[in-house]
């Protein structure tokens, strides 16, 4: 069974911190990707990987970066959190084969800015 | 880009079928999936419809009309446990990379006695 571990369950940060978000993924999925998700919006793909030091913007990548040193991680880094920033991070990971992979989530991590 | 549109909220009784559209606009359709979401919890996926008809999963069934951008979900023999956030997904080729998603919104499904 896929696991998708983001470290984090809950955090609160201030406004102008550096915060990384940490996701592990144990099934070497090619793929990983970053949502936040906010009330009335739905999921919003921020950042992408398909392949180790690949990473690729999604829909709302400004004020976020990523990492993929390694396969099985994927960090979401906020370089300076701002109050806009409060939401809820969902990791998820799939395999490069087949169209009808589907994502595999993590349990999110609720980050507040304050 | 792409527009993906689904009802913001349902209401159904326990034991009845209810149906749960979605709609979008894309220019490279590779696929539509759909997840269930309970509250504080992780999406997790239900199906996945890639050519034109029904595909079915125990209680759950889903349907897709690519030439009409339309999809369905129909949940039967409701239970309660069955009260979630329901959310449409669509994989565009177009976009480059094939494995990336789009959600829609989600519906949120409330089951009733």
């Amino acid at each position: 069974d896929v696991k998708v571990t983001q470290s984090s369950r809950y955090l609160v940060k201030r406004t102008g911190e550096k915060v990384f978000l940490e996701c592990v993924q144990d099934m070497d999925h090619e793929n990983m990707f970053w949502y936040r998700q906010d009330p009335g919006l739905g999921l919003r793909l921020i950042y992408f990987s398909y392949d180790v030091k690949m990473k690729e913007k999604g829909d709302i990548p400004e004020g976020y970066s990523v990492s993929r040193e390694k396969k099985e991680r994927f960090s979401l880094i906020l370089e300076s959190a701002s109050t806009n920033q409060t939401s809820m991070y969902l990791c998820a990971s799939s395999p490069r084969t087949g169209n009808n992979s589907p994502l595999h989530f993590g349990n999110g991590t609720r980050l507040t800015v304050t | 880009g792409q527009n993906i549109d689904q009802p913001t909220e349902m209401t159904a009784t326990e034991g009845a079928i209810v149906q749960i559209n979605c709609t979008y606009q894309t220019s490279g359709f590779n696929g539509l999936f759909w997840y269930q979401q309970h509250a504080g919890e992780a999406p997790t996926f239900l199906s996945y419809n890639v050519l034109d008809g029904l595909e079915e999963k125990g209680r759950f069934s889903s349907f897709l009309s690519r030439s009409k951008g339309y999809s369905y979900l129909l949940l039967k023999e409701l239970q309660m446990k069955d009260s979630a956030s329901y959310l449409c997904a669509v994989r565009d080729s177009s976009t480059g990379g094939g494995n990336k998603l789009t959600f829609g919104t989600g519906t949120q499904l409330k089951v009733e006695l």
